[in-house]
Order: structure tokens, then sequence, then C-alpha cells
């Protein structure tokens, strides 16, 4: 049972453009969301977080929006460069512990 | 700051024998690091959390006795893959717990090729 989807695999955008990343997540005791962006080889980075008290949080070309009621998060990034190209990956967490929970990943290529 | 580091990065080995990897969190204490398993072009799965000083947490599926986790110090922990075969070849990617921040950091995995 996946608890977070991200159906998307993947995403083409062209460069100075908003890339817009989607999740979904099934378990209503998360309650900490988080975006990961990874390259090939390479282990994740974290990027932007967001708690669930928040419907919104942003960094520089990052925001993370929240709908709890939908059960729905995305990330937009904006613009768009070639740099940006790779696997993001949203993770969920419940308050009590710390495990993540992963979606399957969205792959990103920004064209020049 | 909050750097993990894995070693090794790559790894070939013979069916059967043993191998451990090491992740180290360089610039801050982790009581809690975690122990990911990624398949080519899938998402990354938890096998285990392993504690401090005490005995690690494995995930419902991984073999504890196949899968041997360490954690012996603040910045250190190591997963032993002992027995191996070609099925266990896979990314192995570990994370570490920032205490103050409770955010996960990532090592940049351990590809591990078994013969």
């Amino acid at each position: 049972d996946q608890q977070v989807k991200q159906n998307s695999p993947s995403l083409s955008v062209q460069e100075g453009r908003i890339s817009i990343l989607n999740c979904d997540y099934t378990n209503s005791m998360f309650d900490y969301f988080l975006w990961y962006k990874k390259y090939p080889a390479e282990g994740p980075t974290f990027l932007i977080s967001i708690s669930s008290i928040k419907d919104k949080n942003e960094d520089g070309r990052f925001t993370v929006f929240l709908n709890k009621s939908a059960k729905h998060l995305s990330l937009h990034i904006v613009p768009s460069q070639p740099g940006d190209s790779a696997v993001y990956f949203c993770a969920a967490k419940k308050a009590a512990g710390n495990k993540l929970t992963f979606g399957g990943g969205t792959r990103v290529l920004v064209k020049p | 700051g909050a750097v993990v580091s894995q070693h090794p990065s790559w790894v070939i080995c013979k069916s059967g024998t043993s191998v451990k990897i090491e992740c180290r969190s360089l610039d801050f204490q982790a009581t809690t690091m975690f122990w990911y398993r990624q398949f080519p072009k899938q998402s990354l799965m938890l096998m285990a959390t392993s504690n401090e000083g005490s005995k690690a947490t494995y995930e419902q599926g991984v073999e504890k006795d196949k899968f041997l986790i360490n954690h012996a110090s603040l910045t250190l922990s190591t997963l032993t893959v002992t027995s191996a075969h070609p099925e266990d070849s896979s990314f192995y990617i570990c994370s570490a717990r920032e205490i103050y921040t409770d955010t996960q950091y990532f090592g940049p995995g351990t590809r591990l090729t078994v013969l």
C-alpha cells in the first residue's frame, strides 16, 4: 500500500518557466512533509519542508503548498533552471517517530 | 554544514562474502540514522532505523540477520550485508537525523554489486 504517491513519473519544462510537482498521500497521521532532490548515483538533498499547520512555505525559487483536506502537496520551482534537472521525491512523516515515507519520485528535465 | 558521508561509494564482491558500509555524520551528532535501499527507477525504501547505543529497528520484510546494523557512536553507523547474493545488488543510502532541526540529511549512497 503506497501511502505517498507521485503520479507523474516525469516532467519536462522550458528554462525560465514554472515546474509544478505534485504529491498525494493517504495517511492522515502524516503531519510533516519534505521535498528532496536527487541526482543519479547520489543521495537525496533536502530542499524544503512544510508542517501540517501551514499551507505554504517559500524558500527562494522553491515553494511548497499543502492542501490538508485534499491530502495533496505540490512543489513549485520558478524560474526553472537546467541545473534543476533531477529526480524529486516528496516524503511524509508522522508526528510520532522519525520515519520518512517516500513517494516514487518525479524526474524533471529543464530544457535550455 | 550537515554533511553525511558513506564509505565505500561503490563495491563489487563475490557471492557469499560480507560487505560493510559506513555512514558518518561529519559535522553534527545523530542519535538516529536510517538505512535505505533503492532499486533502479524506484523510490527509497526504508530498511531499518539505527539508534545509537541500542538495537536497530527493522522494517517488515527486512532480514535483521542478513543486514547487520551497528550504531556505536553519535556519528557512525554501519550496515553489514552478510553472505551477499546477486539479489542484494542495489544502491544503499543512509541518512542521519540532526538532533536540533529534526531534519534528515542523506549520504551519497553506496552502489553494491554482487557477482
